[in-house]
């Protein structure tokens, strides 16, 4: 079982919808949880961390549920620019390193 | 501009032949990693680095040597690339280290090894 899992999917979405992207850790000694997003042929960045209380960036809302060992990303109002790989990364546990997920892939559709 | 900056951005290059990917960044990190990123498997540590001197191997060292002389540049060396080498390497920085989560990636260097 990997460490994280992601849907990879690709998500299709319309312009102005909100969509939501689950990610799963293995391990439950795990501290601290990202999100990141990839543009295409481009370089990872940080889009926000995850707090246990949740967070929230603009149309961004971060969510951590300890007991189920996932983590979700909620966007609303959809825009083209969002299109993009999300990925989810843990750190902490056994590694005490930071794991990436393999991405969820995101197509905002006009 | 802060940034982390790799070169080169794109090789072909054929098995056996020795190469070196830089790295260097400008914002004074002492943290500094290589990653490869593969269709289905995401990125993968393949060295990283605390501090000058001080080098730790990742997931996936093998077939790949760094150095870090330098608190700006990290290096990493393929004495003699193979095919399974081929991928997309990427560069990370970060003020203090893989706890906080912020990495700094340079734009990627695609490799191709014939």
């Amino acid at each position: 079982r990997k460490e994280v899992e992601q849907d990879p999917g690709p998500f299709n979405v319309p312009e102005g919808a909100t969509v939501a992207f689950n990610c799963t850790y293995s391990n439950s000694a795990s501290q601290s949880f990202f999100w990141y997003r990839q543009d295409c042929r481009k370089e990872p960045k940080l889009l926000m961390s995850v707090y246990s209380s949740g967070n929230e960036d603009g149309r961004f809302t971060a969510q951590l549920n300890r007991a189920s060992q996932y983590i979700s990303l909620l966007i609303r109002d959809s825009k083209l620019s969002d299109s993009a790989t999300y990925l989810c990364v843990v750190f902490g546990g056994a590694t005490n390193k930071l794991i990436f997920g393999t991405g969820t892939l995101l197509a905002v559709q006009p | 501009e802060a940034q982390v900056t790799q070169n080169p951005r794109y090789l072909i290059t054929v098995t056996g032949k020795k190469l070196t990917v830089t790295c260097s960044q400008n914002m004074n990190h002492e943290y500094m990693s290589w990653y490869r990123q593969d269709p289905g498997l995401g990125l993968r540590q393949i060295y990283y680095s605390m501090n000058v001197e001080v080098t730790d191997k990742g997931d996936v060292p093998e077939g790949y040597k760094v150095s870090r002389k330098e608190k700006r540049n990290f290096p990493l060396i393929l004495e003699s690339p193979s095919p399974n080498q081929t991928s997309l390497y990427f560069c990370a920085s970060s003020l203090t280290g893989m706890n906080t989560g912020e990495l700094f990636f340079g734009e990627g260097s695609r490799l191709t090894v014939l």
